[in-house]
């Protein structure tokens, strides 16, 4: 089965770091990059950045409201791909989902999402 | 930024008939590849989002017959062409032609 399940959510102040996982399984992770995409409580959804597959050189793209703050990175000889968020403020609360992407730049399959809480 | 203006936001609909959600955005999205990276996806309350249609027009594995993608350029639409119940939810149209990538405001589908 195609799956993707995040981990690493939760109530953190701001300020602090928190890293995220993705774990991957079913498909060929190394060929896919790998997006996040956040949803902040009742809203719609918000691209946060990507990692392209290796074979696209591994480069990685964010949204400007994360740049500087946010990391994302891969391990394909463990089909996990990370997020990692510094300096976190109260605005960065969201659910966050993880994502692959095929040659079509499309978004094919999504994690069920991890919770992120910034708050005092 | 390339923004994606959806319409309309909400979209009462009774079973059994169409459905049809706009999608524009501020500038084409025709990739330098020749390809044109607008998607839809489609949100059912509690879930994450899913994959309908890619590159305009092509339905993703798994996604009825029902929902088809049309549009170029600027200009798409997502129709529906027999409302069913669990069709319920919010789509979104998302473009991937030019970083970043954008999603549009979201339309809820709901049965009259």
């Amino acid at each position: 089965e195609v799956q993707l399940v995040e981990s690493g959510g939760g109530l953190v102040q701001p300020g602090r770091s928190l890293r995220l996982s993705c774990t991957a399984s079913g498909f060929t992770f190394g060929d896919y990059a790998m997006s996040w995409v956040r949803q902040a409580p009742g809203k719609g959804l918000e691209w946060v950045g990507f990692i392209r597959s290796k074979a696209y050189g591994g480069t990685t793209e964010y949204a400007a409201s994360v740049k500087g703050r946010f990391t994302i990175s891969r391990d394909d000889s463990k089909s996990i791909a990370y997020l990692q968020m510094n300096s976190l403020k109260t605005e960065d609360t969201a659910v966050y989902y993880c994502t692959s992407s095929a040659a079509t730049r499309s978004f094919d399959i999504w994690g069920q999402g991890t919770m992120v809480t910034v708050s005092s | 930024d390339i923004v994606m203006t959806q319409t309309p936001l909400s979209s009462p609909v009774t079973l059994g008939q169409p459905a049809s959600i706009s999608c524009r955005s501020s500038q084409s999205l025709v990739h330098s590849d020749g390809n044109t990276y607008l998607s839809w996806l489609q949100q059912r309350p509690g879930q994450p989002p899913r994959l309908l249609i890619y590159k305009i027009s092509n339905r993703f594995s798994g996604v009825p017959d029902r929902f088809s993608g049309s549009g170029a350029g600027t200009d798409f639409t997502l129709k529906i062409s027999r409302v069913e119940a669990e069709d319920v939810g919010v789509y979104y149209c998302t473009q991937a032609t030019q970083s970043p990538y954008t999603f549009g405001q979201g339309t809820k589908l709901e049965i009259k």
